[in-house]
């Protein structure tokens, strides 16, 4: 079955420390890979995404990500966390044309 | 530009009763999706529309229907709720295809089925 896992319910970083959050998957083919960010009572914002080409990719608010074709993994980061940045976080994935499988999704708490 | 728009808020029925959740958006796209999303399971999608007139089940298409008679518009519908449909409803919709593309959410419906 094609799935999308995102190992950790919490991660918990300080203020102006690098974080990472993991995403990785298990799907057939080359799958297009994306992060999306949630805040209390809103829905989902569009981070960033990768189709093809340079492994590590940049989006919104200063987060990239980087994509590993051989670990099937898609982690995202940032060089330097902000109590702004706490937020549920989902990585999704498309093996098909028109759907997107989510990951359960990741708490970040930035500790001031 | 108001993005996607998702009508009732918050809404809280008895099991057994109906209602129809309403997803509009303004940015002329084509593609429109519903999901629901349960603690500790992510988002997960129920139906979706790939176009005016056209729908197709999603992962967990069971007790729910789905009508897109204007481009504009993506109805959710429920016959007879049951405790296990109270979730939070997001509407989606892309511009081309969302398995490529970015998907827009609005800002959610949290429903509770007593």
């Amino acid at each position: 079955a094609q799935s999308v896992a995102q190992p950790e319910d919490q991660v918990n970083v300080a203020e102006g420390n690098p974080l990472t959050v993991k995403c990785t998957y298990s799907v057939s083919g080359n799958p297009y890979l994306f992060w999306y960010v949630q805040y209390p009572n809103r829905g989902l914002q569009f981070l960033l995404k990768y189709i093809t080409g340079d492994n590590l990719v940049k989006g919104s608010y200063g987060f990239e990500a980087e994509f590993n074709k051989s670990q099937t993994s898609f982690h995202l980061k940032k060089p330097s966390a902000l109590v702004s940045d706490s937020a549920l976080y989902f990585c999704a994935v498309s093996p098909w044309t028109y759907k997107y499988i989510f990951g359960t999704g990741t708490r970040l708490k930035v500790l001031a | 530009n108001a993005g996607v728009t998702q009508t009732p808020k918050f809404r809280v029925l008895k099991t057994g009763q109906s209602m129809t959740l309403l997803c509009a958006q303004d940015m002329n796209h084509e593609y429109m999706y519903w999901y629901r999303q349960d603690p500790g399971m992510g988002l997960r999608l129920i139906h979706y529309s790939v176009g005016e007139g056209t729908t197709a089940k999603g992962e967990v298409p069971d007790g729910y229907n789905v009508s897109r008679l204007k481009k504009q518009n993506f109805l959710l519908g429920l016959e007879s709720a049951a405790p296990s449909q109270t979730s939070v409803y997001f509407c989606a919709s892309s511009l081309t295809s969302g398995g490529t593309d970015t998907q827009y959410f609005g800002p959610g419906t949290r429903l509770t089925v007593l």
